[in-house]
């Protein structure tokens, strides 16, 4: 059972938008900030949202993040085929530790 | 380029000890935290720990420690993960990464080090 809570799976078609949540607690999501990893099939995951709602370099526009209260949220607009992938959000606990949604599976149909 | 190079895959009995790497490179080792993420075959991400190479100060998750000790050699650029006696359960991939806080936001990733033990 992971701290963050997450749908097991998501889909959509070519072209849609998606979003994805991501739900928490007073001690982490309500008090820290939000980071989303996307892990491609067979790869280490890369950091795709950090600070709630900022993208690093090289991400495209199409994922956005957002965070209120205790939840947050990944946005994938204009979805295409290689966002096919598991999305994982993390926060800081304030039982000092990191912690993780147990993961999104991302289908593209 | 920053790069972060784990060892290779190992294959282990129960029992057995076992000291995996992740050797960092392209940016000031000493400056960034490294962390270390577990995915078991099939599942999520775990996250198991964290070292500041420039002191050597180490945090573990309650789920880890006493499990696996983490250190770091900033001669070498090299921080490891290990087990003194690993269990059937310790099956999985590790991965290590770098975080400038200290916190959730792992930047850069190694490509994860594959750890089987069977009898």
């Amino acid at each position: 059972q992971s701290v963050l809570t997450q749908p097991p799976s998501a889909s959509g078609t070519p072209g849609q938008r998606v979003t994805i949540s991501c739900s928490g607690s007073s001690s982490n999501i309500g008090s820290n900030t939000v980071n989303w990893y996307q892990q491609l099939p067979g790869t280490a995951p890369k950091l795709l949202i950090y600070s709630n709602n900022q993208r690093p370099s090289g991400v495209p526009d199409r994922f956005s993040g957002s965070k209120s209260g205790t939840s947050a949220s990944l946005a994938i607009s204009g979805l295409q085929s290689e966002d096919e992938a598991d999305y994982y959000c993390a926060a800081w606990d304030d039982s000092l530790s990191v912690v993780f949604g147990g993961g999104t599976k991302l289908t593209v149909l | 380029e920053v790069q972060l190079v784990q060892s290779g895959a190992e294959v282990k009995k129960p029992g057995e000890s076992l000291k995996i790497s992740c050797k960092g490179s392209g940016y000031s080792f000493t400056s960034y935290w490294i962390g270390w993420v577990r995915q078991m075959p099939g599942k999520g991400l775990e996250w198991m720990g964290i070292i500041y190479p420039g002191d050597s100060d180490t945090r573990y998750s309650p789920s880890f420690q006493g499990q696996v000790t983490i250190s770091a050699d900033k001669s070498i650029s090299t921080a490891y993960l290990q087990w003194s006696s690993l269990k059937a359960s310790d099956t999985a991939m590790y991965y290590c990464a770098t975080s400038y806080s200290g916190s959730s936001d792992f930047d850069y990733w190694g490509q994860g080090t594959l750890v089987t033990v069977s009898s």
